[in-house]
Order: C-alpha cells, then structure tokens, then sequence
C-alpha cells in the first residue's frame, strides 16, 4: 500500500476475546475510515472517524485516531465467529468533491468459535 | 435497502481483448469511484466522478478509460487487457458524505 500499513497481518483469536488492529499512515487526512471484506467479497463501511476526533464507538466496534502519530486503531470487543473477515483502514483526504480513499494492506481477522 | 450493483459479476477475457465493466450507484449518490484489488492485496483507487464529470485519478493505465452517464451510472472500459488486469473491481458511490458504499465487485481473469 502507499499509504497505510497495517498491523498485525493476521490475527487468529478465540470467540468472546477482543481484537485489535492498528493502522498508520502518511501524509495529512480529513477522516479515516474502517471496512470489513468477507474473503473476495465486497467492502462494508464499519466506522468513520474525522482528523478533529480522538474516539468513536459503534456497537462493539471502539476507533481510535491520533493524528500526532499519524496512527488508528480498532477494537472489536467480545468477538464472535462471524467477526471473520479482513479489515482494512482508509483514509480520506477530503477536499470539494469528498475525495478518493486510500486503502492499508489490511488485516485478516479470523475469530475460532 | 438498494446497494451499488455492478455487472458483469465474473468476466473472463484474453489477452488484448476488451472488457466493459458496469456500475449502477445508490439512488441518488452523485458520486462514483473505481478501485482495483488484486489478489491478496488492498483495494487501489483508479478514477472517480462526481455529477458526470471526472473528479480524481489515481494508478489508472492509460488504457482504461470510464464516464459517468446521465443517470449517474459508470462503466469502465479496459483495452488491451493483460494478465496483471486480473483483479476484483469495484465501484463505490457516495452522496454529500465521505462514507463510500461498495457494490460487490467483477472479478476479472484474464487468460
């Protein structure tokens, strides 16, 4: 990826326990953004976090954003068999037309029931 | 709720043949974005449209060229196609946000 990289590549956890997944990234954003790929399936939007936000929650979704180190992480709490999926982090520049995202290398995610 | 759809689902082409990939966008979402992913990779944005004009590009080959129609739907025609075209393409489409709804994709293989 040109922009974000991801952190772990992988994660294999067991039903109930969190997950955490970190993203960084280069250059200046207006948001960043968290999607989850079932495997060669579409892309789903889980959460947008803007540049002036620090934490967002969404369910059993929590985002954070620390712009100071260019950096994103997600948690996904009390995981569950279907929470099976890639996730990847993208970022926004924003600008007068919403503008394109630029994708991490994402992290594959694989929840054991 | 009505999704992006995009046809063909699956498209098999050789070498230096043509493909024309499509994309319908969410009612009344105004903007249309393409991105490219390869396998195992992360999704690459290529080109976008915003009210039928194009509004960003980004590692589009030159021999791929899209539009955005008067109904708002996209179609992406890609020429000359080369093994590497191989790739799950998707279209996403937005309105007055910065949140993007991504259809299912066309998987392109390339013999």
């Amino acid at each position: 990826s040109q922009q974000g990289e991801e952190d772990p590549q992988a994660l294999s956890i067991q039903e109930g326990e969190n997950a955490t997944m970190n993203c960084s990234y280069k250059t200046s954003i207006n948001n960043l953004q968290w999607y989850r790929q079932n495997s060669g399936r579409g892309l789903v939007h889980l959460i947008l976090i803007r540049s002036n936000e620090r934490e967002k929650h969404s369910g059993r979704l929590r985002v954070t954003l620390d712009t100071s180190k260019k950096s994103s992480s997600l948690l996904i709490t009390a995981s569950r068999a279907a929470d099976t999926a890639s996730y990847f982090c993208a970022t926004g520049a924003g600008g007068t037309s919403y503008g394109k995202l630029t994708f991490g290398q994402g992290t594959i995610l694989t929840v054991h029931p | 709720a009505a999704g992006v759809i995009q046809s063909p689902r699956h498209l098999i082409k050789e070498k230096r043949e043509t493909a024309t990939l499509k994309c319908y966008p969410i009612p009344r979402h105004d903007t249309v974005y393409w991105y490219q992913q390869g396998p195992g990779q992360d999704p690459q944005f290529l080109i976008s449209f915003y009210e039928k004009m194009q509004s960003d590009k980004g590692s589009i080959p030159d021999r791929f060229s899209a539009q955005q129609f008067s109904d708002y739907h996209s179609e992406l025609n890609m020429s000359s196609l080369e093994l590497g075209d191989s790739a799950l393409y998707f279209c996403a489409s937005s309105y007055n946000s910065y949140e993007q709804y991504f259809g299912p994709g066309t998987r392109l293989t390339v013999t």
